[in-house]
């Protein structure tokens, strides 16, 4: 079956600009997480759904960034008036409830 | 809060011989799971093994294993017969497994590089 799968592979964006980064998970897995990976660091957790709700959100560095899942499955991280700080990987996984998280491919973002 | 170190930044062995990773972590709570991922220049995290900490023996996948040591707060990865496959960076991580507590916590990872 499919995996998880994030949108776009990579973006490069000015700073100041908003952009949006999504994630597909793997279908039926009702939990989703998203994580940051700063060059030559570990992955850094920001948010984590169960459902269409965010369960724990304590990792979003600041109010510039917000994550939606709607519809209990795509999720978009939203980041609003980008900053070159921003520039990272984002990672996404998804799992069964408790269960092993997988992951995606990440999208590298990239703030000039 | 819980933390995970890995003291080795780059590693390099050559093919076909046993390589060590290691790993320490740090928490106050008694339930929780240990992982060890595998990250190739793809980017895309693959987990290469897990250990839950109220298990004594230690978890082996195939050329895999760990080293699991509770009390002194250690888990290291062996990597045996090693493959230029295997080149790739490798996190350490830690779940705690008490409910609503789902955050994945890394160290910052060990670049492994497989010598032909």
């Amino acid at each position: 079956g499919a995996g998880v799968s994030q949108t776009p592979s990579n973006k490069v964006t000015e700073k100041g600009k908003y952009v949006e980064l999504r994630c597909d998970p793997i279908s039926g897995h009702t939990a989703l997480y998203w994580y940051r990976q700063s060059l030559g660091q570990g992955p850094e957790f920001l948010i984590y759904f169960q459902g269409t709700g965010a369960a724990d959100d304590s990792g979003l560095p600041n109010d510039r960034f917000f994550a939606v899942r709607p519809e209990g499955s795509v999720s978009t991280l939203k980041i609003q008036r980008t900053e070159r700080g921003d520039s990272a990987v984002y990672l996404c996984a998804s799992s069964v409830s408790s269960g092993e998280q997988f992951f995606g491919p990440g999208t590298r973002l990239t703030v000039l | 809060a819980q933390t995970v170190t890995q003291s080795q930044p780059e590693m390099s062995v050559q093919e076909a011989e046993t390589v060590t990773l290691s790993c320490t972590y740090d928490t106050s709570e008694s339930n929780y799971y240990l992982f060890w991922y595998k990250q190739p220049p793809s980017r895309q995290m693959i987990l290469v093994i897990r250990q839950e900490a109220y298990k004594q023996q230690n978890a082996t996948e195939n050329r895999f294993s760990v080293n699991f040591q509770k009390a002194a707060k250690s888990f290291s990865l062996k990597i045996s017969d090693s493959q230029l496959g295997d080149t790739a960076m490798y996190f350490c991580a830690f779940i705690n497994t008490n409910f609503g507590n789902e955050k994945l916590t890394f160290g910052t990872g060990t670049r492994l590089t497989i010598i032909p």
